[in-house]
């Protein structure tokens, strides 16, 4: 399996409601990370966990919570978040944090916030 | 996060001609590395290049990393309609993240 899995595809949530966006692998990388993509920029990084440890928090508002519940499973929990959010959410991941391994992303989820 | 430039922002060519995209800093890069993103698709990693100097090729696409490490190019030969896509280059200057620059955006005419 060389994929990363997220889920789901989209996603259309109003700014009262909380939600979630799973990601998941099972190539054994030990580092994991969320990305943000607004239209026709490049990805933004957000999240990067290394062995389920929260390694990098580039200062993104505490609406948006991250959790690596086991070295498969990335989340990033969403609550009250605001109509300029909404973006394609990447995650994506590489056998350790460093600077020696390509990135592997998913395929996204595009969140609309309502 | 860091500034890496890419130009041209925007690139239409007529199938069969070259195409290149230029990746800068300001500051000395450690490593960089090239994604293809299609549109409507994700990131796909192309290469990673680490020494001063270095090129590398793929089929019809030649990576370069320059002397100073502070620059990157990407040179497609005889473009082709599957070849449609941004491109970006990602670079790091201290630390263990990939930052991505800009993007180059590729239209391909058939």
């Amino acid at each position: 399996d060389t994929e990363v899995t997220q889920t789901p595809k989209h996603l259309v949530m109003g700014m009262t409601n909380k939600k979630s966006l799973k990601c998941e692998q099972h190539m054994g990388h030990r580092a994991m990370y969320w990305y943000k993509q607004k239209a026709k920029k490049p990805p933004e990084l957000m999240f990067v966990y290394s062995y389920e440890k929260l390694s990098i928090n580039e200062s993104v508002p505490s609406r948006f919570s991250p959790e690596c519940p086991n070295s498969s499973l990335l989340n990033l929990h969403l609550h009250a978040l605001q109509p300029e959010d909404s973006a394609l959410y990447l995650c994506a991941s590489s056998p350790t944090e460093g600077l020696s391994y390509g990135y592997t992303f998913g395929s996204g989820t595009r969140l609309t916030v309502v | 996060g860091q500034q890496v430039m890419q130009i041209p922002q925007y690139q239409h060519v007529q199938e069969g001609e070259d195409f290149t995209t230029y990746c800068n800093s300001s500051t000395t890069l450690s490593n960089i590395q090239w994604y293809k993103q299609r549109p409507g698709g994700h990131p796909v990693f192309l290469i990673q290049l680490v020494k001063s100097g270095e090129v590398k090729k793929q089929k019809r696409l030649t990576f370069q990393f320059g002397e100073a490490k502070k620059n990157s190019s990407l040179h497609i030969t005889a473009t082709q309609t599957t070849d449609v896509g941004t491109y970006f280059c990602a670079g790091t200057r201290t630390g263990n993240q990939f930052y991505f620059g800009t993007g180059t955006s590729l239209t391909v005419i058939p």
